[in-house]
């Protein structure tokens, strides 16, 4: 079974505009971390935001933030007023445990912001 | 800041080859991961290691091998290469010790296998 779920293949969105990326995960370990990286059609990853299962509070971290809900196992990516140097492709990621090591990915969703 | 490096960017080999791939990690992270991304997939975890032991296994071939040696870095070497090889090779450290244990990821080694 997939334990990263990302729904959206594709998206647009307007320049300036905000935009939510779907991530539903799935775990039976009480203790997790959950990511988002990015990746341009360069090809590197880059980290943009974690988000703890313990944390009470949304991540942010400027124009990114996590809408979490643990309940859900929900971990969304909103990116708020899109650039056009934000089309990329963008995976969802999981550690499970306190101690756990790799990371699964989720397929990816790939972004285009339009002028 | 010092990110993570990876030799070489790109590598051509043929079928029934050999490959070597580099990574150094950023100074003072502790573990090292190796991952695969085929074209258009998710990056898939191979292996990685923790104060130079290896830690966790993931779908790495029998015919790949990586170790981690007393400075760090690491290998992972690469027999009898197929077609399929053919992907982008991304190394991330991280520091356990810290709460998030993000990882932070090299800018890939592109392998074609021709």
């Amino acid at each position: 079974a997939q334990k990263i779920t990302q729904t959206q293949p594709g998206m647009f969105v307007q320049e300036k505009e905000a935009v939510t990326l779907d991530c539903t995960y799935d775990t039976s370990d009480p203790s997790y971390g959950l990511f988002w990286y990015k990746q341009p059609s360069s090809g590197e990853m880059i980290f943009l935001i974690y988000q703890g299962s313990y944390d009470q509070q949304n991540a942010t971290e400027g124009r990114y933030s996590l809408n979490f809900q643990k309940a859900r196992k929900s971990a969304n990516l909103v990116i708020s007023a899109s650039q056009l140097g934000d089309s990329a492709m963008y995976f969802c990621a999981m550690r499970e445990g306190t101690y756990g090591q790799n990371f699964v990915f989720g397929p990816g969703t790939r972004l285009s912001v339009l002028p | 800041a010092a990110g993570v490096i990876q030799s070489p960017r790109h590598l051509i080999k043929e079928k029934r080859e050999t490959a070597t791939l580099k990574c150094y990690p950023i100074p003072r992270h502790d573990t090292v991961y190796w991952y695969q991304q085929g074209p258009g997939q998710d990056p898939q975890f191979l292996i990685s290691f923790y104060e130079k032991m290896q830690s966790d296994k993931g779908s790495i071939p029998d015919r790949f091998s990586a170790q981690q040696f007393s400075d760090y870095h690491s290998e992972l070497n690469m027999s009898s290469l197929e077609l399929g090889d053919s992907a982008l090779y991304f190394c991330a450290s991280s520091l356990v010790g810290q709460d998030r244990h993000e990882q932070y990821f090299g800018p890939g080694t592109r392998l074609t296998v021709t």
